[in-house]
């Protein structure tokens, strides 16, 4: 069974730094892209970034480009957000996410809250 | 970026009816379309892929519909558990985006 647990949302000042973690099992890991989209307070669903299997490609949403870094470590089985330069409109649930056999998410993890305020 | 509408915002239907969410894209998306059910405090489900396909384990009274721009989800006759945001996504064109989500209410 896939299994995609996120951590390390906190709250943090405006222009602070947060560093993402989601943990994957259930599944090859190394095999698969992977994403991170987030969900502001009463707000709909926002793709952050995706990265490739080997981790050599990363893509991201204009909201978080230069701010935001997308990485894995496949021996880990592990994916990572890091979030410099943190703004009140980042304040969200981010979301670990992985495709199906589309480019659609049929994989989610539950989610950590990140929350940017002074 | 294209941009994706839903419609209505709110709907409030009763157990039993039929629910009729709509999706519009800015610009053909082919059928790269998904719907997604999101409960209260929780992530999102994937309901429908590819249009009309539906996902695992998903009841057969959620049906989806549609190509290009115009497409619909259907609950054929709605159950108390089927309480949630439904949002839209196309994955059509890079970046991959959603709709602002339908609130379903139960009458």
């Amino acid at each position: 069974e896939v299994n995609l647990v996120e951590s390390g949302g906190d709250l943090v000042q405006p222009g602070g730094s947060l560093r993402l973690s989601c943990a994957a099992s259930g599944f090859t890991f190394s095999g698969h892209s992977m994403n991170w989209v987030r969900q502001a307070p009463g707000k709909g669903l926002e793709l952050v970034s995706w990265i490739s299997s080997s981790g050599t490609t990363t893509l991201y949403a204009d909201s978080v480009k230069g701010r935001f870094t997308i990485s894995r470590d496949n021996a880990k089985n592990s994916l990572y957000l890091q979030m410099n330069s943190l703004r009140a409109g980042d304040t969200a649930i981010y979301y670990c996410a992985r495709y199906g056999s589309g480019t659609y998410y049929q994989y989610w993890g539950r989610g950590t809250l990140v929350t940017v305020s002074s | 970026e294209v941009v994706m509408t839903q419609s209505p915002a709110t709907l409030s239907v009763s157990p039993g009816e039929r629910a009729t969410l709509s999706c519009r894209a800015s610009q053909s998306v082919k059928n790269n379309l998904a719907w997604y059910q999101q409960k209260l405090g929780q992530a999102p489900r994937l309901l429908i892929y590819d249009s009309s396909t539906r996902a695992t384990d998903i009841p057969a009274r959620f049906s989806g519909s549609g190509s290009a721009t115009e497409f619909t989800l259907t609950i054929s006759s709605l159950q108390s558990e089927d309480l949630a945001i439904y949002h839209c996504q196309q994955y059509n064109n890079w970046p991959y985006t959603f709709g602002q989500g339908t609130n379903l209410e139960i009458k």
